[in-house]
């Protein structure tokens, strides 16, 4: 079936680092790829997505982009702010949008000034 | 962005009794609304699909019978564990969206941290 796979954490970096977050996927179509983050005591935003192959997505400063010959999404900042510390969640859409979505485990990444 | 709310955050529960989790969309339609299940240190697990008048789609393994969902209204959907169990306990997080169009954005509540004891 469908799965989500992505780095194991907590990741600890310090502030203005290079992040990098890995994350694959297997589908048996062309999913939509998403990356979620959820700050402490709130619910799961969406930071950014891609619906197809090539595409980048990108937001407050993070990118990801589709690639579909390594089934990848791998999440990148070029420089890390401590407000950035939170739990990021790669995930996966099969089909429309009216299906649920099949996450990875997430990634707690800590900031330290 | 929209705002869904989830209730109660936290709840404590005898066991065998039965729990209601409420899920509520504050400014938009939910036409479909998703229930997820997370045991810790691993995925968010759908468990249910439902849709405004219409009744829920579990996902396999799931016991239709035991999660109980209604969704009555575009703003509302619960989750009802009935007769809990230790095992129940678990973070439920519901999540909606406006239409069941491709590409359209899932909102998600905080979350419910459901101990059984």
């Amino acid at each position: 079936g469908d799965s989500v796979t992505q780095m194991e954490g907590p990741v600890t970096l310090s502030e203005e680092a290079f992040l990098t977050i890995n994350c694959t996927y297997t589908a048996t179509g062309y999913p939509s790829l998403f990356w979620y983050v959820q700050y402490p005591g709130e619910g799961l935003q969406l930071l950014l997505k891609a619906t197809k192959a090539d595409d980048k997505g990108s937001n407050k400063g993070f990118e990801a982009t589709y690639r579909k010959e390594t089934t990848s999404f791998h999440l990148e900042k070029g420089s890390v702010q401590v407000s950035d510390s939170a739990v990021y969640f790669c995930a996966q859409r099969a089909g429309g949008g009216a299906d649920g979505l099949t996450f990875g485990k997430g990634t707690h990444l800590i900031i330290q000034p | 962005g929209a705002v869904v709310s989830q209730h109660p955050s936290r709840v404590i529960c005898k066991s065998g009794t039965s729990v209601k989790i409420e899920c509520r969309s504050l400014d938009f339609q939910a036409t479909t609304m998703f229930w997820y299940r997370q045991f810790p240190k691993q995925s968010l697990m759908l468990m249910a699909t439902s849709n405004e008048g219409s009744k829920a789609t579990y996902e396999q393994g799931v016991e239709k019978d035991k999660f109980l969902i209604n969704h009555a209204s575009l703003t509302l959907s619960t989750l009802t564990v009935t007769s809990a169990h230790p095992e129940d306990s678990s973070f439920y997080i519901c999540s909606a969206i406006s239409a069941p169009q491709g590409g359209t954005e899932a909102f998600f509540g905080q979350g419910t941290r459901l101990t059984v004891v």
